[in-house]
């Protein structure tokens, strides 16, 4: 079965601190990983997106590294700012169909 | 300001009527979605539409229905057949028709909640 699991579920983190968000995958076949910002009561926002070949990918302060052998994802985020506060969401998608294997999201939150 | 637009931001509707949710983008973008998410849980996909004329059902399509009659709409009507139907509407769009390697670009959502 297609799975998507995300840990923690839930951080908390004082600004300027840095953290890693965790992203572990059953999808097969693999054709890529993206990760989405989720402000709450907003749509999500794509930060990054990477394939089979790639391991490292940056926007900014925000960081994803990509393990295919181990099917492991993760996402950095350096010096955190209280506008980071929202839910970050791992995708995966199989192969070439268009359905995307949603995780359930670690809500992050900075606080002063 | 390109982007994806949803209306209304919060919808109120009394059980057993039907409402039409608003999706409408100026992205050009091909490919067309509609998500509904749920606390507690991912999102899930109801209605996916590749090119104008023409949709797929998702998941968890009982109970909602379509049209693509032009590129740049595509409304959501969430019937009384739905039987749970409070939860937050997310609309996407994405530029080729629907591959793997799509990003999804998402409205700011409608919240829908039967009272």
């Amino acid at each position: 079965k297609n799975q998507v699991e995300q840990s923690p579920q839930s951080l908390i983190i004082l600004e300027g601190k840095n953290c890693t968000l965790q992203c572990n995958y059953t999808v097969s076949p693999f054709s890529n990983l993206r990760w989405y910002k989720q402000d709450t009561g907003r749509g999500p926002v794509s930060l990054t997106i990477m394939t089979f070949s790639e391991n490292t990918k940056s926007n900014g302060r925000y960081t994803a590294t990509l393990d295919a052998d181990t099917k492991q994802s993760s996402l950095h985020i350096t010096a955190s700012q209280l506008s980071d506060s929202a839910s970050y969401i791992c995708v995966v998608s199989a192969g070439n169909n268009r359905k995307l294997i949603w995780g359930l999201g670690t809500s992050l939150a900075v606080n002063p | 300001d390109g982007g994806i637009t949803q209306s209304p931001k919060y919808l109120f509707r009394k059980e057993g009527q039907n409402v039409t949710l608003s999706c409408e983008q100026n992205l050009n973008h091909d490919a067309m979605y509609w998500y509904r998410q749920d606390p507690g849980q991912g999102l899930r996909l109801i209605y996916y539409s590749q090119i104008v004329n023409d949709f797929q059902k998702g998941d968890i399509a009982e109970g909602y229905s379509v049209s693509r009659e032009k590129k740049e709409s595509f409304p959501l009507t969430v019937t009384s057949a739905q039987k749970n139907p409070t939860a937050f509407y997310l609309c996407a769009s994405s530029s080729s028709r629907g591959t793997s390697t799509d990003t999804q670009y998402f409205g700011p959502g409608t919240r829908l909640t039967v009272l």
